[in-house]
């Protein structure tokens, strides 16, 4: 198993480019989640699947849209970039809401 | 509302014992996680205590859970320079959906 992984590590977008991250999960699981880490915090939770289909809002969630037409792949899209959204974007996924979560390398965004 | 403290910083000589302490908000979290992230990578999930315990003890690595002061420690015994990152606790928010909060970090620095 390759576990949950993303693309692409590294990315520099000017302001009002969109961009799509990706993130693939090969364990089958149901759950899937977009976190953020901005320099010195914590992680914030951006948007979450809990299945195919069904998407939701987390606590940061304006600025990007999530879409899950597929039990692995949970794409996270910029349509118009800020230099707020500079951070560092965590994919993870988990088996069911009593599960650990298992995170991704992530993928470090920077928009100039 | 939903809000887990840590502190920032802590220095320790390798051998000695690394207590990081959490506090967090939510009563009835089921699970307390702990991560682990070094520098530029993913994060790496340490160990977790599920809510009904005091104690969970896995090789280096003990957790103490008080649910009375809602208190979580991670103590790392015998510290190695290896162990120098940040560590994040973290507590399920949200019944249905598994939705992890995030604590903002701390940093563990292991002086040789």
């Amino acid at each position: 198993n390759a576990g949950v992984t993303q693309t692409p590590k590294f990315r520099i977008l000017k302001i009002g480019q969109s961009m799509t991250l990706q993130c693939t999960q090969d364990m089958n699981h149901n759950y899937m989640y977009w976190y953020r880490q901005d320099p010195g915090m914590g992680l914030k939770l951006i948007y979450y699947s809990v299945g195919a289909g069904i998407t939701d809002k987390g606590e940061v969630p304006n600025g990007y849209n999530v879409s899950r037409s597929t039990t692995e792949d949970f794409p996270l899209r910029l349509e118009l970039a800020a230099p707020s959204q500079t951070s560092v974007y965590f994919c993870a996924s988990t088996r069911d809401r009593e599960d650990t979560q298992y995170f991704g390398p992530g993928t470090r965004l920077t928009v100039l | 509302g939903e809000d887990v403290e840590q502190s920032l910083f802590l220095s320790v000589r390798e051998g000695d014992s690394s207590v990081i302490n959490c506090t967090y908000t939510d009563s009835s979290s089921t699970y307390l996680y702990w991560y682990k992230q070094e520098p530029g990578a993913g994060l790496q999930l340490l160990t977790y205590i599920f809510s009904n315990m005091d104690m969970k003890q896995d090789q280096r690595l003990t957790v103490l859970l008080n649910k009375k002061d809602k208190h979580l420690s991670l103590r790392i015994a015998d510290t190695q320079t290896g162990d120098s990152a940040i560590y994040f606790c973290a507590e399920v928010y949200g019944g249905a959906t598994n939705k992890l909060i995030f604590g903002t970090g701390t940093l563990l620095a292991v002086q040789p």
